[in-house]
């Protein structure tokens, strides 16, 4: 059972630094068959991409967002992480950590969320 | 603004049978695989179908999809009260780059 789970701050300040950690189980991070992302959603709002990492460290970023973003793998762990920085009201969102299938893009497994809110 | 287009709201009553469509471009759906999810409230989302028309293992066929050209189509039959929940669509675009796309999402009702 693949099963992933978010966690890190629910509270930042503006202008600090976002970090959330995934933790993975039921798979190794280091499967070359996936891809490891995050997505998030502004309340009231849609998805959005934020960005993924292969167990090499290759990433891909959303490119709204890719000068603030870094990814990282610790594959003796099995998790990933994501750092945002310089945050806003605007980063203000719930955030999923979700496992990606590049090939027919989808995200097939996510992790239940956490509500990250940027205060001022 | 969302680069895939969503209708904000349908609804439909018990056992009734709804759509959700999905339109695109060429760059995005009419060169790229579609897939759907359902997002309930406090829940994560959850796949319903991945490469435009295929059910993950657990998903009832109550649920089905299919793309043409550049729109996709979510259909969901046997309306219960527990599919009241937002539906997304998404692909890559080609176009911009390989970029995981979303769209607006579709906020569906059950009367």
């Amino acid at each position: 059972q693949v099963q992933l789970q978010e966690s890190g701050p629910r509270l930042v300040k503006s202008s600090q630094t976002l970090s959330l950690t995934c933790t993975v189980s039921g798979v190794s991070v280091n499967s070359g068959a996936y891809y490891w992302s995050w997505v998030r959603r502004h309340p009231g709002k849609g998805l959005e991409y934020i960005a993924y990492i292969f167990f090499n460290g290759d990433t891909y970023f959303n490119p709204s967002l890719q000068s603030r973003v870094t990814m990282s793998v610790d594959t003796s762990m099995n998790e990933f992480s994501l750092r945002l920085t310089s945050v806003t009201a605007a980063d203000t969102a719930i955030y999923y950590c979700a496992r990606f299938v590049w090939s027919r893009p989808h995200f097939d497994f996510w992790g239940q969320g956490t509500l990250v809110t940027v205060s001022s | 603004q969302a680069v895939l287009t969503q209708p904000p709201s349908v609804s439909a009553a018990p056992g009734q049978k709804v759509t959700i469509s999905c339109s695109g471009s060429a760059s995005n759906v009419g060169s790229n695989a579609v897939s759907w999810y359902q997002h309930l409230p406090e829940a994560a989302p959850k796949l319903l179908i991945y490469d435009n028309d295929k059910r993950p293992s657990g998903i009832p066929d109550r649920f089905s999809a299919s793309k043409s050209g550049t729109s996709a189509t979510l259909g969901i039959t046997g309306l219960q009260p527990g599919d009241e929940a937002d539906y997304f669509c998404g692909t890559r675009d080609s176009g911009l780059g390989g970029l995981v796309i979303f769209g607006g999402g579709t906020k569906l009702t059950v009367l």
